[in-house]
C-alpha cells in the first residue's frame, strides 16, 4: 500500500533555532518527492522537488535530503524565522507508463516562538 | 506566470443554494485538480482533468460537479451541500500527468462554509 508518514506531527521551536522534519514513504514505483509549505488557510507552496538520483536539494534556508534506499526524506530548516510557522507536507509521486499517483503525508505543524 | 487563481476566496452558502468555484491558470498546463482539505488534514483528491477530460473521480458525491470549459479554466459546481462539506477547496495544475518529475502548482483556495 502506498503510504507517506511524517514526523513529528507538531513541533515548537524558538526563533533562530534549526529543526529537521522527517518523511518516510512506501510508494512504488517512485517518481519524485516534494516538500510543500502551507500557511493556515492558504494553498501549499512548493519548497523542493527531488527525483530518485538526487540526494540533497536546497532552497534558501530549507534543505531537503532523500535516501531512496531507506525510503526516507528530511527537511532541515536553519535559522528559523517567525514566518516559517506553517504546516510542512511531504508528497510522493508514483508513476507508471500511463499515469501518476500523488500521495500526501499528514504534515508537520511547525510553530516558531519569539 | 506561475500562478493559479481561485475565486471566490470565501463562500458561505445554505444547503439549498447552488454556487460555483472557479480556478484559472495560464501556464499551459494540461492537468488540473480539485482537492478538499479539512482543518489540520492533508488535501484529499476529488477530481482530475487531463487534456480537458475528466480522468479521475475519487468517488465524490454528485452534489459536487466539476467542469473544464477549456484548458485554462476549471469549475466546481456545488448543489445541495451538507455542513460537513465545509472545508478549504484547493485547485492545482501540472504540466500533465505522465511527464517526468512534473510539479503541481496550487491556488490559494476557497474557504467554503455550508450553513
Amino acid at each position: 500500500k502506498n503510504q507517506v508518514e511524517q514526523s513529528p506531527q507538531s513541533l515548537i521551536i524558538l526563533e533562530g533555532k534549526n529543526c529537521t522534519l522527517q518523511c518516510n514513504y512506501t510508494v512504488s514505483p517512485f517518481s519524485n518527492l516534494r516538500w510543500y509549505k502551507q500557511d493556515t488557510g492558504r494553498g501549499p507552496v512548493s519548497l523542493t522537488i527531488m527525483t530518485f538520483s538526487e540526494n540533497t536539494k536546497s532552497n534558501g534556508r530549507y534543505t531537503a535530503t532523500l535516501d531512496a534506499d531507506t525510503k526516507q526524506s528530511s527537511l532541515h530548516i536553519t535559522a528559523s524565522q517567525l514566518s516559517d510557522s506553517a504546516s510542512y507536507i511531504c508528497v510522493v509521486s508514483a508513476r507508471t507508463s500511463s499515469a501518476s499517483k500523488i500521495i500526501f503525508g499528514s504534515g508537520t505543524r511547525l510553530s516558531i516562538r519569539p | 506566470d506561475t500562478e493559479v487563481t481561485q475565486t471566490p476566496k470565501h463562500l458561505v452558502m445554505g444547503m439549498t443554494n447552488k454556487k460555483s468555484l472557479k480556478c484559472e491558470q495560464h501556464m499551459g498546463h494540461r492537468a488540473m485538480y480539485w482537492y478538499k482539505q479539512k482543518a489540520k488534514k492533508p488535501p484529499e483528491l476529488m477530481f482530475v482533468y487531463s487534456y480537458e477530460k475528466l480522468s479521475i473521480n475519487e468517488s465524490v458525491p454528485s452534489r459536487f460537479s466539476p467542469e473544464c470549459p477549456n484548458s485554462s479554466l476549471l469549475n466546481l459546481h456545488l448543489h445541495a451541500l451538507q455542513p460537513e462539506d465545509s472545508a478549504l477547496y484547493l485547485c492545482a495544475s501540472s504540466q500533465d500527468r505522465t511527464s517526468g518529475s512534473y510539479e503541481q502548482y496550487f491556488g490559494p483556495g476557497t474557504r467554503l462554509t455550508v450553513t
